[in-house]
């Protein structure tokens, strides 16, 4: 089975300033890692996936995550953020085999302060 | 840019009745999901649908849910006989279908059910 865990529930910033919302997984066996974000009164969108290859993905609206397997993580950051980024924060998993169904953690609200 | 599109956005329901959520898929999407979230707590999986039938469910899929296509552009979900833990922010997904590829889900908006 897989799990996810965000570290933080709740993430406030100043505008312009960076951030990084934090994210650990758990699986017995090779996964994809997404981040899906939130806005008030919306769906959830994809904003970045890992499936192979470089650690670094880069995503929309100026986001990139790092995967780093030894230490099973997939933290999401931008180096300066605006009004605009405020929303809830999901980071999921999926396996590589059989089903897709994504495994989310709890969610990171991330608040900007101008 | 196609959307996944959820009616009603807000349904409130008495503990015991039935009720439909809808969704509309992206129309060339071949596998749908449905996914909720109580409030405070994770979105969790409850199934997904392909070719017409389901293609995985979670243990929280019992026999008072049921999924249905009835259509080539609905695909809802009815659940029997509501309880008070079933309220949650109910989400549809579409995903095109390229298998072994982590196909991107696309969500809809929810629709917020409110069981009294």
């Amino acid at each position: 089975a897989q799990s996810v865990t965000q570290l933080d529930s709740q993430v406030p910033v100043f505008e312009e300033a960076p951030v990084e919302l934090r994210c650990n997984y758990s699986s017995s066996v090779s996964v994809y890692l997404f981040w899906y974000v939130q806005y008030p009164n919306q769906g959830l969108q994809l904003l970045l996936k890992y499936l192979s290859g470089s650690t670094l993905v880069k995503g929309i609206n100026g986001f990139e995550a790092e995967f780093n397997k030894s230490q099973t993580s997939f933290h999401l950051r931008k180096p300066s953020v605006h009004i605009s980024d405020t929303a809830e924060y999901f980071c999921a998993v999926s396996r590589i085999q059989g089903a897709q169904k994504l495994v989310f953690g709890q969610g990171t609200r991330l608040t900007i302060n101008p | 840019e196609p959307e996944v599109t959820q009616t009603p956005s807000h349904q409130v329901t008495q503990m015991g009745q039935e009720v439909i959520l809808r969704c509309v898929p992206i129309s060339n999407h071949l596998y749908f999901y449905w996914y909720r979230q109580i409030l405070g707590q994770k979105v969790e999986f409850l199934v997904s649908f392909y070719n017409n039938e389901i293609s995985e469910k979670s243990e929280i899929f019992d026999d008072q849910f049921s999924v249905e296509r009835p259509d080539g552009s609905n695909f809802t979900l009815k659940i029997r006989s509501t309880k008070l833990e079933d309220s949650a922010m109910y989400f549809c997904a579409s995903s095109f279908g390229l298998a072994g590829s982590a196909d991107t889900q696309y969500f809809g908006p929810g629709t917020r059910l409110t069981v009294l």
